[in-house]
């Protein structure tokens, strides 16, 4: 497709459950970045990827959280032993070069 | 460190009139892109401008404009005859490593 697909959409997963969530760049991009949006405050910072590499995972918040691009193209967030505080939405975007970053959609993810 | 402040929470105008959606940012790189999205109630985060360090010429694109001043470390962001379509956050985000996003300034244009 011409831009970032992500999927599931919406995911509502019971505490203590382990979700993954995809993300399917657009075709050509070297960079791909996870953003976590809690409700009314803005993305912020999970992970990057350049290719296959992860170069910066400083925002993962705990050690349930894991995330692999392990073709460089399709890249999964994984994340365990889910709790309330995961709830959120989880974007994904990726970029060529110096230039914006297009987004998907998001995976609107509920813990109950 | 880098930092992006967006001061304003919510605005809300009447349908044609201007707004200013303020961004100040803080990075001691000297190169760097700055950037404004929009985020309408479906969560797509849309682009809609990116300017480098290098260019603080203003940018007009319909009823949409940009100020640029490095010395004030700020990319403002004008909205000329809003309309209701404009109802959206807006996020301003500055990019080192990773894009770093202010909080947003949620807009609501009243018919």
């Amino acid at each position: 497709g011409a831009g970032v697909s992500q999927s599931p959409r919406y995911k509502v997963a019971k505490r203590g459950q382990d979700v993954a969530l995809r993300c399917d760049p657009i075709s050509g991009h070297v960079s791909l970045f996870w953003y976590q949006q809690a409700l009314g405050q803005g993305p912020e910072f999970l992970t990057y990827f350049q290719n296959e590499a992860q170069l910066d995972k400083s925002g993962l918040p705990s050690d349930r959280f894991f995330a692999e691009r392990p073709e460089g193209s399709v890249s999964t967030l994984k994340i365990q032993r889910t709790q309330q505080e995961d709830s959120a939405v989880y974007l994904c975007a990726s970029r060529g070069g110096h230039t914006e970053a297009f987004f998907g959609q998001g995976t609107r993810l509920t813990v109950v | 460190a880098q930092k992006v402040t967006q001061a304003q929470t919510e605005i809300s105008v009447v349908e044609k009139e201007d707004v200013t959606l303020d961004c100040v940012y803080e990075t001691r790189d000297t190169t760097y892109y700055l950037f404004w999205y929009k985020q309408p109630p479906s969560g797509e985060l849309v682009f809609l401008i990116r300017r480098n360090s290098f260019d603080e010429q203003n940018e007009i694109s319909g009823r949409y404009s940009w100020n640029f001043q490095k010395s004030t470390s700020s990319f403002n962001f004008t909205i000329t005859a809003s309309q209701v379509v404009d109802s959206a956050v807006y996020f301003c985000a500055l990019i080192g490593n990773q894009f770093y996003f202010g909080t947003g300034t949620s807009l609501t244009v009243i018919p």
